[in-house]
């Protein structure tokens, strides 16, 4: 079956860990995107990436890193300078100039 | 960069109503989405549309460009299709920057 897969669905963590997330998909897709959702909010660009070896931050990046090394996986580290990183986390993907955006179902990251 | 306006921010239903929600955006664009996102957090895409009219069921969908505004109609409504709708755009100088608008909260009541 195509799609995107993240992992986990949820994820506790202490302050002043940093954590990654897990984002991969089978689409074929050139380009991968992370979106940021807060409570009753909309969801905000962390960073995208067209193309293998190549990504450019988003609106919101501060306290983010990410990596592109394989077309399939593209995986975000939520930093401990971070300062509000409990959100839910979405991954998405597309072909190149973006075309239609596919989903995974999320991560629900708690840092206490 | 692009700016993405949704209206109305809030709307309640009864059930087998029909309702228009609204994007509007600031520059030209070259993609142009429309998304529900269910009760669970899941984002559907359901309609890719940067220009025209599509139609898939019940929903509908017309963007036009040259005025900046895209439209999404929803008929016969059930309680299955409240949860949040969510406009996205890229273009003007960020044609790779996929911005989402900050949504529109459907509730549909029996």
């Amino acid at each position: 079956d195509g799609g995107i897969t993240q992992s986990p669905k949820y994820l506790f963590r202490k302050e002043g860990q940093n954590v990654t997330l897990s984002c991969e998909q089978n689409l074929n897709h050139d380009a991968m995107y992370w979106y940021r959702q807060d409570p009753g909010q909309g969801l905000r660009l962390i960073y995208y990436s067209q193309i293998v070896n190549d990504f450019q931050k988003g609106d919101i990046a501060e306290g983010y890193s990410v990596s592109r090394e394989k077309k399939e996986s593209f995986p975000l580290t939520v930093t401990s300078a971070q300062k509000n990183p409990t959100a839910f986390y979405l991954c998405a993907s597309s072909t190149r100039r973006p075309g239609q955006q596919y989903f995974g179902p999320g991560t629900r990251l708690t840092v206490t | 960069g692009i700016q993405v306006e949704q209206s109305p921010p809030d709307l309640i239903l009864q059930e087998g109503a029909n309702s228009t929600l609204r994007c509007n955006f600031s520059d030209s664009v070259n993609n142009l989405q429309w998304f529900h996102q269910n009760p669970w957090g899941q984002l559907i895409n359901l309609f890719y549309i940067p220009s025209g009219t599509k139609q898939n069921g019940r929903l509908s969908a017309t963007t036009v460009a040259t005025e900046r505004y895209s439209l999404l109609y929803i008929s016969s409504s059930q309680t299955t299709d409240s949860g949040v709708y969510f406009c996205a755009v890229s273009g003007g100088t960020s044609y790779d920057k996929v911005i989402f608008g900050p949504g529109t909260s459907l509730s549909v009541i029996p």
